[in-house]
């Protein structure tokens, strides 16, 4: 399987549940993201890993979780979300060589949130 | 502030042309990026320019004035499968991109 996979594609959850999105790259990159898509918004960055150190955290709200157990995979831990949290969820990775700057990121097709 | 700016929607016509114009304000420039969105599925890269000019890969070109803080989308021929949001990111000193809200391209037969 090649580029970013992310599952589940859909998940509806309540606001007591708790949930996990998953990522997996399977191109090599060392930095992987996440990111928040609503809809007529730019894309909000919520995490950086860097070689699964975290470099980024956009002040994201402690009930979203990032857990990077290694370069491939990538996990959002999601516990008592609220309703504006509904959104996609969008992975991504990309070779990051800052000599260049064309830091190309591949996206994975998302996970579309839906809480209740 | 950060901020980038690109129209809402935009509607063209199938086989004809289509610019898409960005504009951007950013600390400091390390490229400007367009990527394509389908609806429901990933965002792809399609153009990287850092320079000034215009660069072609086939129906599809990306031009950047950076004393301008500009840059537009040029899609010819278009065809139905063209239509999709396309998203313009600035990245900025610091290598972090900045997103615009993305133009959503709808093609009419």
């Amino acid at each position: 399987e090649t580029g970013v996979t992310q599952t589940p594609r859909h998940l509806v959850m309540g606001m007591t549940n708790k949930k996990s999105l998953k990522c997996e790259q399977h191109l090599g990159h060392n930095a992987m993201y996440w990111y928040k898509q609503s809809a007529k918004k730019p894309l909000e960055l919520m995490f950086v890993y860097n070689f699964k150190e975290q470099t980024e955290n956009n002040s994201v709200p402690s009930r979203f979780s990032p857990e990077c157990p290694n370069s491939s995979h990538l996990f959002l831990h999601l516990h008592t979300l609220q309703p504006e949290d509904s959104a996609l969820y969008l992975c991504a990775s990309s070779q990051v060589d800052t000599s260049s700057g064309a830091n190309v990121l591949t996206f994975g097709a998302g996970s579309r949130l839906t809480v209740l | 502030g950060q901020n980038i700016d690109q129209p809402t929607e935009m509607t063209a016509t199938e086989g004809a042309i289509v610019q898409i114009n960005c504009t951007y304000q950013t600390s400091g420039f390390n490229g400007l990026f367009w990527y394509q969105q389908h609806a429901g599925e990933a965002p792809t890269f399609l153009s990287y320019n850092v320079l000034d000019g215009l660069e072609e890969k086939g129906r599809f070109s990306s031009f950047l004035s950076r004393s301008k803080g500009y840059s537009y989308l040029l899609l010819k021929e278009l065809q139905m499968k063209d239509s999709a949001s396309y998203l313009c990111a600035c990245m900025d000193s610091n290598y972090q991109l900045i997103w615009g809200a993305g133009t959503k391209l709808i093609i009419k037969p």
